[in-house]
C-alpha cells in the first residue's frame, strides 16, 4: 500500500529559529499534497494544500510567509516553520495522494512531527 | 461549514459492537465516505471506504443508507486498543479538493474494561 514519511517525529528548537518537517511517498508519486496541524484534545486543522510544482494553497488564517511549503518533486513535500514561537508548538501533519495510490483507499497520513518550541 | 457531524463521544466496554454514525447531508454524487481512526501522536490511520450500501473489511462494517446522507462505521467486538479518535470525510477520492480533506471534530470513543 502507499505509505508517506514524515520526518523528524518530534523537533525541539528555540524560540527564534526555523524548523523543517519533510513527508516522502515511499512507493507512489504524490502529486497532492495537505499539510496539518493538530493541538491537544482538537481535529486536525488543514494549513495548506500544495501541488508538485506548483505554489501552495494556504487556508485562511494560515501565514504563507511564516509557514513555508515547497513541493518541488513528487516524492517530496516540505514544511518550514520560520522564526519559531512556543505558539507554534503543535504535532504537524501531512497528507498526500497521487498517481500510483489506490485512491478507493484514501489518502496516505504520514506519522506526525511533533514540535516544541522553548 | 463543516461538511459532517459526528457525536463528539462515546464509550464502550470490551467486546461490545460500537456504532458510530455521521451525517452528511450536502454530500455530492462523487462523493466518498472515508473513516480514520487517530491514536494520540500519531497521523490518521484509514479505516474504510463505501460509496453506498454496505462494506466490510477485516476491522470494520460501513453502512451507508440509500439516500447517503448519513453513513454508520461499525466495530464489532471492540478492545481496549479501540480507544481512539475516529473521523469520517466525505469527499472525491479522484478530486484532490482541499475541500474534501478539511476534518471535522471526530468522535472520541474510550472502550472500558
Amino acid at each position: 500500500g502507499a505509505v508517506v514519511s514524515q520526518h523528524p517525529s518530534r523537533v525541539i528548537c528555540k524560540s527564534g529559529t526555523s524548523v523543517k518537517i519533510e513527508c516522502r511517498s515511499l512507493d507512489f508519486q504524490a502529486t497532492t499534497m495537505f499539510w496539518y496541524r493538530q493541538f491537544p484534545k482538537q481535529s486536525l486543522m488543514l494549513m495548506a494544500t500544495s501541488n508538485e510544482g506548483s505554489k501552495a494553497t494556504y487556508e485562511q488564517g494560515v501565514e504563507k510567509d511564516k509557514f513555508l511549503i515547497n513541493h518541488a518533486s513528487l516524492t517530496l513535500s516540505t514544511l518550514t516553520v520560520t522564526s519559531a514561537h512556543p505558539e507554534d508548538s503543535s504535532f504537524y501533519i501531512c497528507s498526500a495522494t497521487g498517481s500510483g495510490t489506490d485512491n478507493l483507499y484514501g489518502y496516505t497520513f504520514g506519522s506526525g512531527t511533533r514540535l516544541t518550541v522553548v | 461549514l463543516a461538511k459532517t457531524t459526528q457525536p463528539i463521544s462515546m464509550d464502550s466496554y470490551e467486546g461490545q459492537e460500537v456504532n458510530i454514525t455521521c451525517s452528511h447531508n450536502n454530500i455530492a454524487t462523487n462523493d466518498y465516505i472515508t473513516w480514520y481512526q487517530q491514536f494520540p501522536s500519531q497521523g490518521p490511520r484509514f479505516i474504510i471506504q463505501g460509496y453506498k450500501t454496505k462494506v466490510t473489511n477485516e476491522v470494520a462494517s460501513l453502512f451507508i443508507p440509500a439516500d447517503r446522507k448519513s453513513s454508520t462505521l461499525s466495530l464489532p467486538r471492540v478492545s481496549l486498543s479501540d480507544t481512539a479518535v475516529y473521523y469520517c470525510l466525505v469527499g472525491d477520492p479522484g478530486g484532490y479538493n482541499n475541500n474534501d480533506m478539511r476534518f471535522g471534530a471526530g468522535t472520541r470513543l474510550t472502550v472500558k474494561p
